[in-house]
């Protein structure tokens, strides 16, 4: 009963395609994330949403577009993708307590051709 | 500078060795903070919450010094499964939920 699940796991696509990564939780979390983790094992904060709301949208080329329907699902819409896109993105969330886990998707490995 | 560094490694320490990874912050402001571990090709997870005071969970070890900015994880008694990357992770300040992740330090237990 996976408490995080991101879908697809493997992505692989060309240059200027459009498309989108799903997220899920299942843990009744307020907040919820996307990080970015590229080849240099690097994780980066990308947008959070806190009951659907965005309340962090670091600098992020605005070909991505995060969409919250819910507080239960955050999407990742990625348009005209570019070489360096290629990462693995990880969907998390958490309580709206100070207790600071993070829950992550097991990610979402997109490779940009 | 970084939010959070950490030197890369790798680590290559034998089975049953004593292990200790350090870093440093910027933000003088930061709130909280933890070490995840993260395994090849897989998520991050909470390995353990760093307190003021210091605190030990089994063979690990978590130490904060906020004078000068850096916390510090030690690993007694290494064992095989403890090959893994290490995060260290900062609450930036109150204003800003966001966990920040340094790069991670990768340990190899060998036999």
């Amino acid at each position: 009963d996976t408490a995080v699940s991101q879908t697809p796991k493997y992505l692989v696509t060309q240059m200027g395609n459009d498309k989108s990564i799903k997220c899920e939780q299942n843990l009744g979390h307020d907040t919820m994330y996307w990080y970015k983790q590229d080849s240099k094992k690097f994780l980066k904060i990308m947008f959070s949403y806190n009951n659907k709301e965005l309340i962090i949208n670091e600098t992020v080329p605005n070909r991505f577009s995060p969409k919250s329907p819910d507080k239960a699902h955050l999407n990742l819409h990625i348009n005209s993708l570019e070489l360096g896109d290629s990462a693995v993105y990880f969907c998390a969330s958490t309580t709206s307590g100070p207790s600071g886990e993070l829950f992550f998707g097991e990610g979402s490995r997109l490779t940009v051709l | 500078r970084k939010e959070v560094e950490q030197d890369p490694g790798p680590f290559n320490v034998p089975e049953g060795a004593t292990v200790a990874f350090n870093c440093t912050y910027s933000n003088s402001a930061s709130q909280s903070f933890f070490w995840y571990r993260q395994d090849c090709r897989k998520e991050p997870k909470l390995l353990m919450s760093v307190y003021s005071s210091g605190n030990e969970d089994g063979r690990f070890t978590a130490q904060l010094n906020r004078a000068s900015q850096y916390i510090s994880l030690l690993i007694r008694d290494s064992k095989l499964s403890d090959s893994a990357t290490y995060l260290c992770v900062v609450t930036p300040d109150t204003g800003r939920r966001a966990l920040t992740f340094g790069s991670g330090t990768r340990l190899q237990v060998q036999p």
